[in-house]
């Protein structure tokens, strides 16, 4: 069965803090990997990753994947109290027909 | 670019009653919506994919006779909650695929409807 899995599931940090989030997965014909920031609504796009190794950046927010050990990260340098959301991880599948299969999101909290 | 419209963002109902709401893709085509519902701290649950012109598929667990799916033109899907209880309460949020411009996962999230069944 295809699955995502993300960590921490929560995360507390301090303003100016750098943090890490993962996300890994276990899924047949792999074709790219998205990650989103969900606050009060519905989710926003932040990245799409189809490559390995292929750093894709936007401010203090960046991200990258690994096809072989299965895996992405996002990073958030600098955090701000603005960053306190939901970030979500999908993948979609050639074997699901274009949907997109969602981790369980981490929470993140940044404290002034 | 790239909107997805949702009406309403929020309604109440009483139980037993009916509700549709409706997404819009505003600035593109979208031959593929999808439904999901979210509960509080949770991810997105898929509910069903909404293709134009046909019916829709619906993820297993989901009954099609409660939730009506009609996606008949290109930038409009609906879903209706039929005979609705307290336990449909929940965050649904729409999202379409911009497939005019090519094959892309990429999906563009409308601002969710949040339903509350008295």
């Amino acid at each position: 069965e295809d699955k995502v899995v993300q960590s921490p599931l929560s995360l507390v940090v301090h303003e100016g803090d750098t943090v890490t989030l993962n996300c890994s997965y276990e899924v047949t014909n792999f074709r790219s990997l998205l990650w989103y920031k969900q606050e009060k609504k519905a989710p926003t796009f932040l990245f799409m990753l189809t490559s390995s190794g292929i750093e894709k950046k936007s401010g203090r927010l960046s991200s990258i994947l690994d096809k072989k050990e299965l895996f992405s990260i996002l990073n958030i340098t600098a955090t701000q109290t603005g960053d306190s959301a939901i970030y979500l991880c999908a993948v979609g599948s050639d074997n699901q027909g274009g949907k997109l299969i969602f981790g369980q999101g981490t929470e993140l909290s940044v404290k002034p | 670019g790239a909107v997805v419209s949702q009406h309403p963002s929020w309604v109440i109902c009483k139980s037993g009653t009916s509700v549709k709401i409706e997404c819009r893709s505003l600035d593109f085509q979208a031959t593929t919506m999808f439904w999901y519902r979210q509960f509080p701290k949770q991810s997105l649950m898929l509910m069903a994919t909404s293709n134009e012109g046909s019916k829709a598929t619906y993820e297993q667990g989901v009954e099609k006779d409660k939730f009506l799916i009609n996606h008949a033109s290109l930038t409009l899907s609906t879903l209706t909650v039929t005979s609705a209880h307290p336990e449909d309460s929940s965050f649904y949020i729409c999202s379409a695929r911009d497939t005019l411009g090519g094959w892309s996962y990429e999906q563009y999230f409308g601002p969710g409807t949040r339903l509350t069944v008295t």
